[in-house]
């Protein structure tokens, strides 16, 4: 069956930075983009980007596009975030999704807690 | 980008009862691409409907979704127990992708 498993919660200081990891199964990895999405505590959905691991390519939110990068490891299929110059705001639950353009984010992770602390 | 605005922010319904949340979005989606997510406490989201009406794999048949160009509605026909989470619209035809800030459906 299709699973992503995201790496476990990470606590940082600000300006920091953090790497989430997201292995994938079950599925072809290369035929699906993945996406990003966090959620900070008692709020919504907040799209940050998404990544082709078939070419490589990316779009990143405006809000992230300084701070993000996003790639992916087709051998271990297996996509990363990496989130720098963190902040207290950026505290949140990164989920990771495979994706298609015709229906979404159509598998998620588990989601990765961040906490972003002096 | 495309500002979709969920309503109302909480349904308070009795297990048996049907509801009907809406997402209305400031331009029109292109090619209808629409999704409902389900989240229920504590864990991630779940993918529900698709291009406005298209159930994903295992999704009961009592969730339908309908609507075009800037209006949708997710439909639940008969309240299950484990239906009572937050429920978000998110458009895929345009970037940058964008979520509503949710419905709560809640037990009454």
């Amino acid at each position: 069956q299709i699973q992503l498993v995201q790496s476990g919660p990470e606590v940082k200081k600000p300006g920091a930075s953090v790497k989430v990891s997201c292995k994938t199964s079950g599925y072809s990895f290369t035929s699906h983009g993945l996406g990003w999405v966090r959620q900070a505590p008692g709020q919504g959905l907040e799209w940050m980007g998404w990544i082709s691991p078939y070419n490589g390519n990316t779009n990143y939110a405006q809000n992230f596009y300084d701070r993000v990068t996003m790639t992916t490891d087709t051998s271990t299929t297996t996509g990363y975030l990496e989130l720098r110059n963190l902040k207290s705001d950026d505290t949140a639950v990164y989920y990771c999704a495979s994706l298609t353009y015709y229906s979404g984010l159509d598998n998620w992770g588990q989601g990765t807690l961040l906490t972003v602390s002096s | 980008e495309i500002v979709l605005t969920q309503s109302p922010g909480t349904l308070s319904l009795s297990p048996g009862e049907g509801a009907t949340l809406s997402c209305r979005a400031s331009q029109s989606v292109t090619n209808n691409y629409l999704a409902w997510y389900q989240q229920r406490p504590g864990q991630a989201p779940r993918l529900l409907i698709y291009g406005g009406s298209s159930r994903s794999t295992g999704i009961p048949d009592r969730f339908s979704g309908s609507g075009s160009g800037t209006d949708f509605s997710l439909t639940i026909s008969r309240l299950e127990p484990e239906d009572f989470a937050v429920y978000y619209c998110q458009q895929y035809g345009r970037s940058p992708w964008t979520f509503g800030q949710g419905t709560k459906v809640e037990i009454k």
